[in-house]
């Protein structure tokens, strides 16, 4: 079944300086989806990006697929960027597969 | 448009009490999850609708757990009896369906069981 690896687990940052968060995945996907939780909140949707590349702000992500990874940048960090960082796949099914997740902390 | 909306947002019950958590999907859309988040398990899919159908009801939840979808616009999760390791964050989301469609998470609600 699909397994979904990401990675740093955890990164701390002055702010201002930039991150690139990674995700790979096993198998070919349907979507791709980048999610933040602050701790004790809910997950906010940041990209639905089976493919491609798309910007919102200070935010890119980059899904490869025959490569199997997506990456999320985060330019000119803030420390209201600090938090959870999770990134979920569904192929070929309705289930989405989360991975563990990637701990932010931008230091001011 | 209301995003995906749970009641109540906190809730402490006593071991061997029924709670019932309210999840309204958004407008419009076909599928419906429920899932339990920890910090050491993460999250975990307690029950799947689509189009008010009961596609999954995550296996090991079973025996305490059910999750009901009465109509398009409303879904209940109900645990019974509870117990203190059932002290959790519970997330409702929605998305409009295929398994291949953005999905959208509500606040959630965190769950105190004494």
């Amino acid at each position: 079944g699909q397994q979904v690896q990401q990675s740093p687990a955890s990164l701390v940052l002055q702010e201002g300086e930039n991150a690139e968060l990674q995700c790979n995945f096993s198998t070919s996907l349907n979507s791709m989806q980048w999610f933040y939780q602050r701790p004790g909140g809910s997950l906010v949707s940041l990209f639905y990006n089976p493919s491609g590349t798309k910007h919102s702000g200070r935010l890119t992500s980059t899904t490869v697929i025959k490569e199997r990874r997506s990456s999320l940048h985060i330019s000119s960090s803030q420390t209201t960027d600090s938090g959870t960082y999770l990134c979920a796949v569904s192929s070929g099914s309705w289930q989405l597969i989360f991975g563990s997740g990637t701990q932010l902390t931008v230091m001011p | 448009d209301a995003g995906v909306t749970q009641t109540p947002r906190h809730e402490v019950a006593e071991k061997g009490q029924t709670i019932i958590l309210k999840c309204e999907p958004v407008s419009g859309h076909n599928d419906l999850f429920w899932y339990r988040q920890t910090k050491i398990q993460g999250l975990e899919l307690l029950s799947y609708f689509r189009s008010k159908s009961l596609m999954e009801d995550g296996g090991a939840f079973k025996d305490r757990f059910k999750a009901e979808m009465l109509n398009s616009s409303f879904s209940t999760l109900k645990i019974q009896p509870t117990e203190p390791k059932d002290s959790a964050v519970y997330l409702c989301a929605s998305s409009l369906g295929r398994g291949d469609t953005e999905v959208f998470f509500g606040k959630g609600t965190r769950l105190t069981v004494v």
